[in-house]
């Protein structure tokens, strides 16, 4: 099974700052078939970005995707307060499907 | 939109069978494939399986001889159980939509403790 290691665990940032969420694969994600969620306490996850760089409808575009292969990369360009949460990577190209470990984005 | 609500009890003894129930609403549940994902604690997600809904499913290796998913689609719900469960089952159970393999929708999950 392909294995997922997001860096760092925990980003410490202020409101209006850059955010980079890394993500890199064992081995290749077939078709790049690479997503990016959003979880905070007591709510669901959220879908942000699939296929390494599509954001879902809806998403702000301060967020993006990219890479492929098995390095991939999640942008918030300006962090808003609502964006401090919990995201994962996670890969659905082939089964198993695997989820990166999280990386927390905490006010600093 | 569509919403899922996972149900089921919090608490199952070892060596029991985990039971959990997926409601859909505001949608069809007759198509997509549906997925169940658990965490346990201080861990990472897991994938568990998922089932479209003629029946197929497909199953995670690592839990494939102890789980069965089955979907209803006259009651637009789908169901989880885990046979012999240990204290390593304990875990938040979510229950997804998938479009092709890929998650979309999730329920909020359910926290599901094994003990005696």
């Amino acid at each position: 099974e392909i294995v997922l290691t997001q860096s760092p665990g925990t980003l410490s940032l202020s409101p209006g700052e850059r955010a980079t969420l890394s993500c890199r694969a064992s081995q290749s994600v077939s078709s790049n078939y690479l997503a990016w969620y959003q979880r905070k306490p007591g709510q669901a996850p959220r879908l942000l970005i699939y296929g390494a760089s599509s954001r879902v409808t809806g998403i702000p575009d301060r967020f993006s995707g990219s890479g492929s292969g098995t390095d991939f990369t999640l942008t918030i360009s300006r962090l808003e307060p609502e964006d401090f949460a919990v995201y994962y990577c996670q890969q659905y190209g082939s089964s198993p499907l695997t989820f990166g470990g999280g990386t927390k984005v905490e006010i600093k | 939109q569509v919403q899922l609500q996972e149900s089921g009890p919090g608490l199952v003894k070892p060596s029991e069978t985990l039971s959990l129930t997926c409601a859909v609403s505001g949608g069809s549940i007759s198509s997509n494939y549906w997925s169940w994902i658990r965490q346990p604690p201080g861990k990472r997600l897991e994938w568990i399986g998922n089932i479209y809904n003629s029946g197929s499913t497909n199953y995670n290796p690592s839990l494939k001889s102890r789980v069965t998913i089955s979907i209803d689609t006259s009651k637009n719900q789908f169901s989880l159980k885990v046979n012999s469960v240990t204290a390593a089952d304990t875990a938040v159970y979510y229950c997804a939509r998938s479009s092709g393999w890929l998650p979309d929708s999730w329920g909020q999950g359910t926290l599901v403790t094994v003990s005696s």
